[in-house]
């Protein structure tokens, strides 16, 4: 199995440009989520959806975008990229319990889309 | 909200020796409690969770942590390290209730010596 997998890996940007970060997974997760990280800061989440056609905001969500259409993705849009939104980005999703539905949040990782914005 | 404290930003232990790294939580109830740990250039791994029930976990390459509810903290533990725990480790609690947003703590960056 492939897991989550980002695309890119890697981007620069310029100021003022929008780009689109890809995110799938394969594992049927219904919870998918987006979370940067910066040096000192730890991950912080940017938005999140428990299922195709719900998302919901973050601690961070400004300046992003996102849809679900179907489980398996979930892409980040930058509207306008800002030299503040230079991070690595990171996709992950989680399954929900079987007997409860709840998420577990155990959370499956993606190799992360280093951007640069200029 | 709910928090995680990780007050040690970057521990070096010799290779064979014991190892503790430490997290506080700030949670209204009992939390649920995660170490994920994160590789040069990945992504993050799930190391354990703790959920309810026994207070130390067992989790993955012979980590396990110990829920303290008496002192808020979640600490991780591992007898004998190895060069290749070399890595970044995070704390996670949810933000509110269930775990759709969870929050990480800053990370404790790990160095190996032989």
């Amino acid at each position: 199995n492939a897991g989550v997998t980002q695309t890119p890996k890697f981007q620069v940007l310029k100021t003022g440009q929008s780009m689109t970060l890809q995110c799938a997974q394969d594992m049927n997760h219904e919870y998918m989520s987006w979370y940067r990280q910066d040096p000192g800061m730890g991950l912080r989440l940017i938005h999140y959806s428990v299922g195709a056609g719900i998302t919901d905001q973050g601690e961070v969500p400004n300046g992003y975008n996102v849809s679900r259409s179907t489980t398996e993705d979930f892409p980040l849009r930058l509207l306008s990229a800002a030299p503040s939104q230079t991070s690595v980005y990171f996709c992950a999703s989680s399954p929900s319990d079987t007997s409860g539905g709840w998420i577990t949040g155990e959370l499956f990782f993606g190799e992360g889309s280093r951007l640069t914005v200029l | 909200a709910q928090s995680v404290t990780q007050p040690d930003i970057h521990i070096t232990v010799s290779e064979g020796a014991s190892l503790e790294l430490r997290c506080n939580y700030s949670y209204g109830a009992t939390p649920y409690l995660f170490w994920y740990v994160q590789s040069p250039g990945q992504g993050l791994q799930l190391l354990l969770k703790y959920f309810s029930g026994d207070t130390l976990v067992q989790g993955i390459k012979g980590f396990e942590a110990e829920f303290k509810r008496s002192q808020s903290s979640f600490n991780l533990r591992k007898p004998s390290v190895h060069w290749s725990d070399a890595a970044e480790y995070f704390c996670a609690v949810p933000r509110g209730f269930g775990n759709e947003k969870l929050t990480f703590g800053t990370g404790t960056r790990l160095t190996i010596i032989p």
